[in-house]
């Protein structure tokens, strides 16, 4: 199973928004709902803020959205603010036999 | 607040087993649903996350076939812990190993992390 392919980098002013893309396969991102974004600190475990595709659990601001189409899901990040700078991976069920793939990881940075 | 916690030898030898412990506070390991579980998820040093495996409480595992092959988890309710043993490991199992708590679908509560370095 291949991980899921991501921009390396993505970059905005404060206030501006980002989008990350997530691109898959049909066995994985197009075959299920289960799309699910995480952002890691340096030196930091990753914390769940998009599951379920768009749902965001309690506590993270609602800058954070997510979308999915096709084999392909993404994370916009809204109102950039320099605390959002972090590496973010995008997650997918890909069924009974492998399980779970995650993507390659875009470091984002807030100039 | 559900809390995880990784523990064990932070170095291994080369085709030795690597073995790790997650202890779960703050919450049961034994879930109300069918749809909860508890994983490994490592990252090798300046890279991205890979699942390794999971385990339900009443012991049903599930490997990612990247592992299987060399991977135990087990589980040990009266202690709330659940454990990982990786066998054979080489320089490319070093990392950063993850416990976390897994619903269907996505990771919601991460432990700290634990680096296990793999070298003679």
């Amino acid at each position: 199973q291949s991980a899921l392919t991501q921009p390396p980098s993505a970059s905005g002013t404060p206030g501006q928004s980002v989008t990350i893309s997530c691109t898959g396969t049909s066995s994985d991102i197009g075959g299920y709902h289960y799309v699910s974004w995480y952002q890691q600190h340096p030196g930091k475990a990753p914390k769940l803020m998009i599951y379920e595709v768009t749902k965001r659990p309690s506590g993270v601001p609602d800058r954070f959205s997510g979308a999915k189409s096709g084999n392909t899901a993404s994370l916009t990040v809204s109102g950039l603010q320099a605390e959002d700078e972090a590496d973010y991976y995008c997650s997918s069920y890909a069924g009974s036999v492998n399980f779970y793939v995650f993507g390659t990881g875009t470091k984002v940075t807030v100039l | 607040q559900l809390q995880l916690q990784e523990s064990g030898p932070g170095l291994v030898k080369p085709s030795e087993t690597l073995s790790l412990t997650c202890s779960v506070s703050g919450g049961s390991i034994i879930s109300s649903t069918t749809t909860e579980y508890w994983a490994w998820i490592r990252q090798p040093p300046g890279k991205g996350l890979e699942y390794v495996g999971a385990i339900f409480y009443t012991g049903i595992t599930y490997y990612s076939p990247s592992f299987e092959s060399r991977l135990t988890i087990s589980v040990d309710t009266s202690k709330n812990q659940f454990s990982l043993k990786l066998g054979f490991v080489t320089a490319a199992d070093t990392a950063v190993y993850y416990c976390a708590k897994n619903r269907l679908g996505d990771f919601d509560y991460w432990g700290q992390g634990t680096l296990v370095t793999v070298s003679s």
